[in-house]
C-alpha cells in the first residue's frame, strides 16, 4: 500500500472551510484513497473515500489531483466540533478491512 | 442500534495477568478487526477476522490471540500481559462483499500494564 504524508496539524477558523492535504505520490491505480477523523478518547470515524473523480458527501468533500499523487479533505464549515486528528489512508479496496493509521494531522478549530 | 460495543473501558493488569477484551457487533457485519494505539500514535492492526471461524494476523500480533466462533464476537486476548502492551485498543466492523464500505469503530478499552 502507498505511503501517505500530511502534516502534523493545523488550525482553523469557525466557520471557515477547512483544506487538509495529503501527498501519496507512489499510489498505484487500483488503490483507493480514505479519509477517517478521531475525535478525542473516541474510536475513528469514517468520513469519505475516492479512487480518482472528486466525491462529495454530507460531512466534506475529497478532491483527488488528475495524476491522483495527491489530495486534500474539505470541510465546508468547520466547527468546533471539527477538532480531531484526520487520517489519510491509502489503500487497495479489496483490502480496506484491514486499514494502516499513520500519525495523521492535528486540526485544531477555534473560535 | 448499539453498533459496537468493546468491553470494559478501563483495565488495570499485572505483569504476567492474563485477561480477555471483548468486542461484540449487532450489524451482521462479517469482517472484524483489532488495533491499538499507542500515545500520540495512529492505529496499528493487530488481528483481523473475514468471517466466524477465519482469523488472520496484522500488523502486530504478537502477544495476542483471536478467535471468531460467532459472526457477532471478536475477543481479544491477551495470555500473559506485559507493560508494553499498555494502550489503547479499538475493534472495528464492516460488512462483506461492497468493497469501499467504512469501517466502524468501538469507543476503546484503556488497558494499563503495571
Amino acid at each position: 500500500d502507498a505511503k501517505t504524508t500530511q502534516p502534523t496539524s493545523m488550525d482553523c477558523a469557525e466557520g471557515r472551510a477547512a483544506n487538509l492535504p495529503c501527498n501519496h505520490s507512489t499510489i498505484s491505480g487500483n488503490e483507493y484513497v480514505y479519509w477517517y477523523r478521531q475525535i478525542h478518547s473516541q474510536g475513528p470515524q469514517y468520513i469519505i473515500h475516492g479512487l480518482k473523480n472528486n466525491e462529495t458527501n454530507e460531512m466534506a468533500s475529497l478532491i483527488i489531483t488528475e495524476d491522483r499523487k495527491s489530495s486534500t479533505l474539505i470541510l465546508p464549515h468547520a466547527t468546533l466540533r471539527d477538532t480531531a486528528v484526520y487520517y489519510c489512508i491509502v489503500r487497495r479496496r479489496a483490502n480496506d478491512y484491514k486499514l494502516s493509521f499513520g500519525a495523521g494531522t492535528t486540526v485544531t478549530v477555534r473560535a | 442500534n448499539a453498533g459496537v460495543t468493546q468491553t470494559p473501558k478501563f483495565q488495570v493488569l499485572k505483569t504476567g495477568q492474563s485477561m480477555t477484551l471483548q468486542c461484540a457487533q449487532d450489524m451482521n457485519h462479517e469482517y472484524m478487526s483489532w488495533y491499538r494505539q499507542d500515545p500520540g500514535m495512529g492505529l496499528r492492526l493487530i488481528h483481523y477476522s473475514v468471517g466466524a471461524g477465519i482469523t488472520d494476523q496484522g500488523e502486530v500480533p504478537n502477544g495476542y490471540n483471536v478467535s471468531r466462533s460467532t459472526t457477532e464476537d471478536f475477543p481479544l486476548r491477551l495470555l500473559s500481559a506485559a507493560p508494553s502492551q499498555t494502550s489503547v485498543y479499538f475493534c472495528a466492523s464492516r460488512v462483506s462483499g461492497t468493497e469501499g464500505q467504512p469501517q466502524h469503530f468501538g469507543d476503546g478499552t484503556r488497558l494499563s500494564i503495571l
